[in-house]
């Protein structure tokens, strides 16, 4: 199936830094989401983004839509050891397919204490 | 309040041999996915129910896996026969009719074929 273009595929940082990761496609969305998925779990929503252009902010994290609806972004302030795991972009369609989620391979994120 | 609730967590069964997955949405939740997800991928939608109906199963592969949701419910999911590239995790969630951003998803049943 159709897969959004995810990066960086993994991240090895120091607990205080900052992260940051993007996602792109070549079809438009109408939402942009971000998930989180620990070992063993369903992806859990972070944040979700409406508008092109928007840019929300859901404590540390912030995530933006991008201004051509074909990509996204998610920055982590002040990593913590909690921040360990695969974070998911996924694009929201629109028309006949408005329910359907498009997911990005993820980007593995590990913060070194 | 409960999340959605997958059993079982682990199933480990040998190719050719069937297997079911069960799902229980989050309370009210009208609207049931099941989803396949391959290691280093993410998920991939399977099949949409709206209360009893499956209203998308064009990602199902109807040869040998199948669904239901007789009640408006809980849900099953099945495979018969199983195949070593069935090896993957399955994912069930739910959402509210017409709140399709706003999936909750359970923690999946990983699936071994050997």
């Amino acid at each position: 199936g159709q897969q959004l273009n995810q990066s960086p595929q993994s991240m090895f940082i120091q607990e205080g830094e900052d992260v940051s990761m993007n996602c792109t496609s070549s079809s438009i969305f109408n939402t942009w989401l971000w998930y989180k998925q620990d070992p063993g779990e369903g992806p859990v929503l972070l944040i979700a983004l409406y508008k092109a252009g928007e840019l929300t902010s859901n404590g540390r994290l912030t995530a933006q839509f991008g201004i051509t609806r074909k990509d996204s972004f998610l920055n982590i302030s002040a990593s913590i050891p909690s921040d360990v795991g695969i974070y998911f972009c996924a694009g929201q369609g629109s028309g006949g397919s408005n329910y359907k989620l498009t997911f990005g391979k993820g980007t593995l994120l590990t913060v070194n204490p | 309040e409960a999340g959605v609730v997958q059993s079982p967590r682990y199933k480990i069964i040998e190719k050719k041999q069937p297997v079911a997955f069960w799902c229980n949405p989050i309370s009210g939740h009208n609207t049931l996915y099941w989803y396949l997800q391959n290691l280093g991928q993410g998920p991939e939608l399977l099949i949409r129910y709206e209360n009893e109906e499956a209203v998308d199963d064009s990602q199902l592969p109807k040869d040998r896996f199948s669904a239901e949701r007789l009640k408006g419910v809980d849900s099953t999911l099945k495979i018969q026969p199983a195949e070593l590239g069935d090896s993957a995790v399955y994912l069930c969630a739910s959402s509210l009719s017409g709140t399709y951003n706003e999936q909750f998803f359970g923690p999946g049943t990983r699936l071994t074929v050997l």
